[in-house]
């Protein structure tokens, strides 16, 4: 089983649609949680970092539950600007160097 | 505005050179920086953990001879690939952390390497 994984998309979506990523990982020790989004060519960018008890950024929500081992990131009314690939990133042992990283969802906002 | 830099941006090199990539922190001292390496639609994975004044340590399967990594300041990092080959091109990013230990990491904008 891979360490984190991700649906594998594309997501084709219109806008102003709410679209919903998912992702589980496999080290119950992992300790930090994040979604990234990462644009064609270039490199990730943190988006946000995901708690228990759920936050909110705007019209991004992210939830974790650890008992599933599984984060979700919840985009409302997408805007074309979202169009991006997006990461879901575990920290292995809390320790900074021990990022894991998933392939990625690649979401694709239409006009 | 950028706190990791890197560069070059891009570079083209024949089979069988050296490339070297630095990467700064722009606003911190790290005594930590890392390396990660990502193949086309596929996930960044960690190659090294670059640590100033000391050695670098490598993750699984990496070649610690093809990929020197040399810390020498607070706020610059370099990674050299020596004699690469065309199965080296990849996009390099190196990154640091930030104060604590649970905080995420802040990448630099990346370096394609391009093997012929």
């Amino acid at each position: 089983r891979k360490e984190v994984e991700q649906d594998p998309g594309p997501f084709n979506v219109p806008e102003g649609a709410t679209v919903a990523f998912n992702c589980t990982y496999s080290n119950s020790a992992s300790q930090s949680f994040f979604w990234y989004r990462q644009d064609c060519r270039k490199e990730p960018k943190l988006l946000m970092s995901v708690y228990s008890s759920g936050n909110e950024d705007g019209r991004f929500t992210a939830q974790l539950n650890r008992a599933s081992q599984y984060i979700s990131l919840l985009i409302r009314d997408s805007k074309l600007s979202d169009s991006a690939t997006y990461l879901c990133v575990v920290n292995k042992r809390g320790s900074q160097g021990n990022l894991i990283f998933g392939k990625g969802t690649k979401l694709s906002v239409k006009p | 505005g950028a706190v990791v830099s890197q560069h070059p941006s891009w570079v083209i090199c024949k089979s069988g050179t050296s490339v070297k990539i630095e990467c700064r922190s722009l606003d911190f001292q790290a005594t930590t920086m890392f390396w990660y390496r990502q193949f086309p639609k596929q996930s960044l994975m960690l190659m090294a953990t670059s640590n100033e004044g000391s050695k670098a340590t490598y993750e699984q399967g990496v070649e610690k001879d093809k990929f020197l990594i040399n810390h020498a300041s607070l706020t610059l990092s370099t990674l050299t690939v020596t004699s690469a080959h065309p199965e080296d091109s990849s996009f390099y990013i190196c990154s640091r952390g930030g104060q604590d230990p649970t905080d995420t990491q802040y990448f630099g904008p990346g370096t394609r390497l391009t093997v012929l």
